[in-house]
């Protein structure tokens, strides 16, 4: 089946550097990218969509300037988190649509540390 | 824009007997699709079953049921002779048709479920 693939799956960063968050469709061709986050205990959040060969839209609330995504390809997504702090440690997780009418897929998810 | 609303935070179930998650959820849309998640400790999101709107029929796999009302946009998960490794979260979801505007994956709280041994 339909397969996403995503690295890291945990890091652990110092305030003020950033990291990338990687997410790659494996058999299929994903022109969307959802990218989600999770507080312990609480729900997905849906941060932002991101289109391969266009700009991210983003969900009310949501720095695109902090969290930079990209859709290089049919087949990779990327979230920068930027000058991370500690307030930014989370579970991030991607999913995409294999096609219509399947239920979308997920990556393993990323855990970020921030100190 | 559409909401799902699971009202049992947490849920405890002896193994092997029947636990039902409740999910209610709000849309002016006829044709969707909703979904049962469960995230183990793992946090991996694995999907459970799925229904869509215009079918009747209520979905089954294997343990897993649903009782999917659209009326009163009600859809329900029974799990059967329950296991301990069903000890998780479970998310309702809720999505239109891939496609169509707007079309993503809102998630309900979460409700989550101890099996106990």
């Amino acid at each position: 089946g339909a397969v996403v693939s995503q690295h890291p799956s945990w890091v652990i960063c110092k305030s003020g550097t950033s990291v990338k968050i990687e997410c790659r469709s494996l058999d299929f061709q994903a022109t969307t990218m959802f990218w989600y986050r999770q507080f312990p205990k609480q729900s997905l959040m849906l941060m932002a969509t991101s289109n391969e060969g266009s700009k991210a839209t983003y969900e009310q609330g949501v720095e695109k300037d902090k969290f930079l995504i990209n859709h290089a390809s049919l087949t990779l997504s990327t979230l920068t988190v930027t000058s991370a702090h500690p307030e930014d440690s989370s579970f991030y997780i991607c999913s995409a649509p294999p096609g219509t009418g399947s239920p979308l897929h997920f990556g393993n998810g990323t855990r970020l540390t921030v100190t | 824009a559409q909401t799902v609303t699971q009202s049992q935070p947490e849920m405890s179930v002896q193994e092997a007997e029947t636990v039902t998650l409740s999910c209610t959820y709000d849309t002016s849309e006829s044709n969707y699709y909703l979904f049962w998640y469960k995230q183990p400790p793992s946090r991996q999101m694995i999907l459970v079953i799925r229904q869509e709107a215009y079918k009747q029929q209520n979905a089954t796999e294997n343990r897993f049921s649903v009782n999917f009302q659209k009326a009163a946009k009600s859809f329900s998960l029974k799990i059967s002779d329950s296991q301990l490794g069903d000890t998780a979260m479970y998310f309702c979801a809720f999505m239109k048709p891939w496609g169509t505007s707007g079309s993503r994956l809102t998630f309900g709280e979460g409700t989550q479920l101890t099996v106990n041994p």
